[in-house]
């Protein structure tokens, strides 16, 4: 079954480390997102890429980093600066927007983290 | 640039009662618009999106929605509420050939048997 998987599901980081979240899709997609959801603010863009070796920023990407180094797989690393890391990650995929003229996303399953 | 606004962050109905969730947006350019539905602890699933043609769209579990561009809405709707529609629902905007999707804060339905 074609779809996107987020590891862990439940993450616990100490302050002062970098943890990395998975995200692979085999839905052949080029794009691929990076989400934080807070309670009550929505879903906010962190990063995203279009294509394998390039991404940009989103709306809050401080604290944060990724790579594309195959079209499967954007992983995001939680840095320590990232001062309130502690929220629900979602990542989604989409075929590209101009050559399917939708730019439907479709997401994980999410991944659960908390700074103890 | 692109905004959502979600009247309400908590609606109540009853079961068997109609929903109707509300959504407003603001675009500078003809809008692709999207509802989710997010069960607890869960990633996001589409319902229906809107991206040209017909303005009343339907999608999943029984759900739909109508693009109002005089009015700048996208309200969903479903004529009779089911116990198992209880989650939170986000709409979403993005303009025609971009990536980047715009979301509402949500609105976390309750049914109430």
């Amino acid at each position: 079954d074609g779809g996107i998987t987020q590891s862990p599901k439940y993450l616990f980081r100490k302050e002062g480390q970098n943890v990395t979240l998975s995200c692979e899709q085999n839905l052949n997609h080029d794009a691929m997102y990076w989400y934080r959801q807070d309670p009550g603010q929505g879903l906010r863009l962190i990063y995203y890429s279009q294509i394998v070796n390039d991404f940009q920023k989103g709306d809050i990407a401080e604290g944060y980093s990724v790579s594309r180094e195959k079209k499967e797989s954007f992983p995001l690393t939680v840095t320590s600066a990232q001062k309130n890391p502690t929220a629900f990650y979602l990542c989604a995929s989409s075929e590209v927007g101009p050559r399917t003229g939708t730019d439907t996303q479709y997401f994980g399953p999410g991944t659960r983290l908390t700074v103890l | 640039a692109q905004s959502v606004t979600q009247l309400g962050s908590h609606v109540s109905v009853s079961e068997g009662a109609l929903v109707l969730l509300r959504c407003n947006y603001s675009s500078s350019v003809p809008p692709y618009l999207f509802w989710y539905v997010q069960y607890p602890n869960q990633g996001l699933q589409l319902l229906l999106k809107y991206t040209t043609g017909a303005t009343l769209v339907k999608g999943i579990n029984g759900f739909e929605a109508e693009f109002k561009k005089s009015e700048t809405s996208f309200h969903l709707t479903k004529p009779s509420a089911h116990m198992s529609d209880a989650a939170e629902y986000f709409c979403a905007v993005s303009a025609q050939g971009a990536q980047k999707l715009v979301f509402g804060q949500g609105t976390r339905l309750t049914i109430n048997p």
